[in-house]
């Protein structure tokens, strides 16, 4: 069965640099959330999406941005990128009518 | 504010002994609770969920039971195999609902010595 794709796997930016991170939700769910997890913690909820309006907002920093598009894939743009946001960021999706949801592999970031 | 605590940061035990791993809650009614596994480097993965009304659920050699009164859910795996050991998260929605905004417990991170 597809799964929720995440791209790039692994990515290295210098402080202060852009990075972009793209979320392939599974066909059909129109839901997208960004998770961040930062080593040795657990996941934290950053932002979601529905019917590419933004339906919640977590603990994502004004840095950072994203937008889920009319394929209902997402991006999350960070910029001015600093050393504490190096970590695993998810993606998940779902259907509304279900109540749960299905992570990607997640995206590395390290921060130099 | 709400609280997630998951007993103990790492459980070790012997194959095929049943492990149980407890999650706490506090300054929550949630409507269901979940419980992921997470292997190193890779995303949660579902396993269970159960509801406010359920008391158990089942699925193959899992077992969850939720007691609203305690605010406690307890995780069994029966007959563990060192192929279980990972770090097993519970979650509840922020909402108390389905919305998907996630408070994740620190996770407790089994392993199963052959």
């Amino acid at each position: 069965a597809a799964g929720v794709i995440q791209s790039p796997r692994h990515l290295i930016k210098e402080k202060r640099e852009t990075a972009t991170l793209k979320c392939y939700p599974i066909p059909r769910h129109d839901t997208v959330y960004w998770y961040q997890q930062g080593p040795g913690q657990d996941p934290q909820f950053l932002i979601s999406f529905y019917e590419k309006m933004q339906s919640d907002k977590g603990s994502i920093p004004d840095r950072f941005s994203a937008q889920q598009f009319s394929d209902y894939h997402s991006e999350l743009n960070m910029s001015s990128l600093e050393l504490g946001d190096s970590a695993l960021y998810f993606c998940a999706s779902s259907l509304p009518t279900l109540d749960t949801i299905y992570f990607g592999e997640g995206s590395w970031l390290t921060v130099v | 504010s709400q609280k997630i605590e998951q007993n103990s940061e790492a459980l070790n035990i012997q194959e095929g002994k049943t492990a149980t791993l407890t999650c706490n809650y506090t300054n929550y009614s949630p409507a269901y609770l979940q419980w992921y596994r997470q292997d190193p480097g890779r995303g949660p993965v579902f396993l269970l969920l159960i509801r406010e009304n359920e008391k158990e659920k089942r699925k193959e050699r899992l077992k969850v039971t939720f007691d609203t009164t305690l605010k406690q859910s307890l995780f069994h795996i029966t007959a563990s195999q060192p192929a279980d050991s990972a770090t097993y998260l519970c979650a509840l929605d922020i909402y108390g609902g389905s919305q998907g905004n996630l408070i994740f417990g620190k996770g407790t991170k089994l392993s199963v010595k052959p």
